[in-house]
C-alpha cells in the first residue's frame, strides 16, 4: 500500500470539530506534518509533531499521535467556512529527509 | 491516478554550476505548478508558483534569479539552480494541479530530486 494514507473527503458543519486522519507504514518516521492548500495555492504548512510526542495543540489545532497504531490526527475546533480546504499529511524518516505526501483530504465546511 | 515524475532522481553537481530539475504531468495537463523545497529534517517549504505561459510568482526570500522556473508547456516545468552553492543542497519536490478537472485543485506531487552541491 502507500506508505501515507488518508481519507478523501471529509464533511462538517460551521461550528463543529473536523478530525482528519491519517495513517503512516515505516515506524521510522521522525517529524509528521499537516499541511493546508487552498484554492490554486499552494501547501502552507499548519504543524508538525515530532514522533516522540503525543500531542500538540496549537490554537484550534490538536495533533494526535498514535505511534504504536502509526496513527496520526488533526483535530480542529469550531471549523470556520475558511477553514474548507484539502489537508495533506506528511511525514520524513530517520534514514532519509525525503518528504512523503498522502492524497490529501478535502475538507468541505457547510453553514 | 494522476502521476507526476521529476528527473533527475539524485544529483550531484560542482559549485558555481548549473542544475535543471524537470517536472513532468504525465497523464493530465497542469496548468499550474509548484515548486517545493525541503530542508534538512524540516518542513516542505513552498518556493515558487508556476503557471504555462506565463512567469512564476516567488515567494518571499526566494531570489528569481537563481531559481529560473520556466513553465513552457502544459506537461512540463523546469527549475534551474543556477550558480548552485553547497546551501542549495536539499530535496527539491513539484506538484501540479490538473486544469482538466473544472474548479478541482487537487493538487499531485513529484517523487523529489535530492540535489548536492559539493
Amino acid at each position: 500500500g502507500e506508505d501515507v494514507e488518508q481519507s478523501l473527503f471529509l464533511s462538517v458543519r460551521e461550528g463543529d470539530s473536523s478530525v482528519i486522519n491519517c495513517t503512516y507504514t515505516d515506524s521510522s518516521s521522525t517529524y509528521l506534518y499537516w499541511y493546508k492548500q487552498e484554492p490554486g495555492a499552494g501547501l502552507q504548512l499548519l504543524t508538525y509533531i515530532f514522533s516522540n510526542m503525543d500531542m500538540k495543540q496549537d490554537q484550534r489545532l490538536t495533533v494526535l499521535l498514535n505511534k504504536k497504531d502509526k496513527h496520526l490526527s488533526l483535530r480542529i475546533a469550531d471549523t470556520q467556512t475558511g477553514d474548507s480546504a484539502i489537508y495533506f499529511c506528511a511525514e520524513t524518516r530517520n534514514n532519509n529527509n525525503d518528504m512523503r505526501f498522502g492524497a490529501g483530504t478535502r475538507l468541505t465546511v457547510k453553514p | 491516478g494522476a502521476v507526476v515524475s521529476q528527473h533527475p532522481s539524485r544529483v550531484i553537481c560542482k559549485s558555481g554550476t548549473s542544475v535543471k530539475i524537470e517536472c513532468r504531468s504525465l497523464d493530465f495537463q497542469a496548468t499550474t505548478m509548484f515548486w517545493y523545497r525541503q530542508f534538512p529534517k524540516k518542513s516542505l517549504m513552498l518556493m515558487a508558483t508556476s503557471n504555462e505561459g506565463s512567469k512564476a510568482t516567488y515567494e518571499q526570500g526566494v531570489e528569481k534569479d537563481k531559481f529560473l522556473i520556466n513553465h513552457a508547456s502544459l506537461t512540463l516545468s523546469t527549475l534551474t539552480v543556477t550558480s548552485a552553492h553547497p546551501e542549495d543542497s536539499s530535496f527539491y519536490i513539484c506538484s501540479a494541479i490538473d486544469g482538466e478537472r473544472g474548479s478541482s485543485y487537487e493538487q499531485y506531487f513529484g517523487p523529489g530530486t535530492r540535489l548536492t552541491v559539493t
